[in-house]
């Protein structure tokens, strides 16, 4: 089956820090851009941070730029979210998601159930 | 700062036809933007229903024909027609901005 599973969410206080994890199965990973969308309770998407197949090139909001870590471990089939500085505003369920592309253009294909990031004192 | 707009809500009679837009603050929307439109039911994972490819906006595999896109004017589209009541949910506009950048518009809640 194919799927994206994401752990490390959890309730921080601000300021904190959290490493988020996704790992991937059934999929052949070092094929796809990777990346994080966000949703904040009762809000809308937000994407957050996208990565290269080979890691070469990372982009993220400018809300999170600086705070904000993406990286990848192709051989384990894993992506990873480092979030420092964590503020209120950045309480969200963080999914993970996979993109596909034909050529040079991108699409969301597959999503993670999610995870929970509550930043509050 | 730009910012991609959607109706923060829409309704449509059961059966009827509705088109949803989505828009940008610095101009026109194109296929360059890469657009596709997502589909959140509640407590669901978001699906990408349409996406776009260097000459088309098509659906995504399993996705009934009763929705399709198009660009209309400077604005991207998301027609439903023949809505049926599972189509009520929240649906998203995705762009890209460029400079590796993607912006999610604020959502349309539609109401069948």
């Amino acid at each position: 089956e194919v799927q994206l599973v994401e752990s490390g969410g959890g309730l921080v206080q601000p300021g904190g820090s959290l490493r988020l994890s996704c790992g991937a199965s059934g999929l052949t990973f070092n094929n796809h851009w990777m990346g994080w969308v966000r949703q904040a309770p009762g809000k809308g998407l937000e994407w957050v941070a996208n990565i290269k197949q080979d890691g070469s090139a990372k982009y993220y909001v400018d809300s999170v730029k600086g705070r904000f870590t993406i990286s990848r471990d192709n051989a384990q089939s894993s992506q990873y979210l480092q979030m420092a500085s964590l503020r209120v505003e950045d309480t969200a369920v963080y999914y993970c998601v996979q993109w596909g592309h034909i050529d040079n253009w991108h699409r969301l294909d597959l999503w993670g159930r999610g995870t929970l990031v509550t930043v509050s004192s | 700062q730009t910012v991609v707009t959607q109706e923060p809500s829409f309704s449509v009679s059961p059966g009827g036809t509705v088109t949803l837009t989505c828009g940008l603050s610095s101009g026109s929307v194109s296929i360059n933007h890469q657009p596709s439109w997502l589909q959140q039911t509640p407590g669901q994972t978001p699906r990408t229903l349409i996406y776009s490819t260097n000459t088309r906006l098509t659906r995504s595999s399993g996705v009934p024909d009763r929705f399709s896109g198009s660009i209309l004017g400077n604005k991207l589209a998301l027609t439903i027609t023949g809505a049926q009541a599972d189509d009520e949910c929240e649906y998203y506009c995705l762009l890209y901005i460029g400079s590796g950048i993607w912006m999610f518009g604020g959502g349309t809640k539609l109401t069948v």
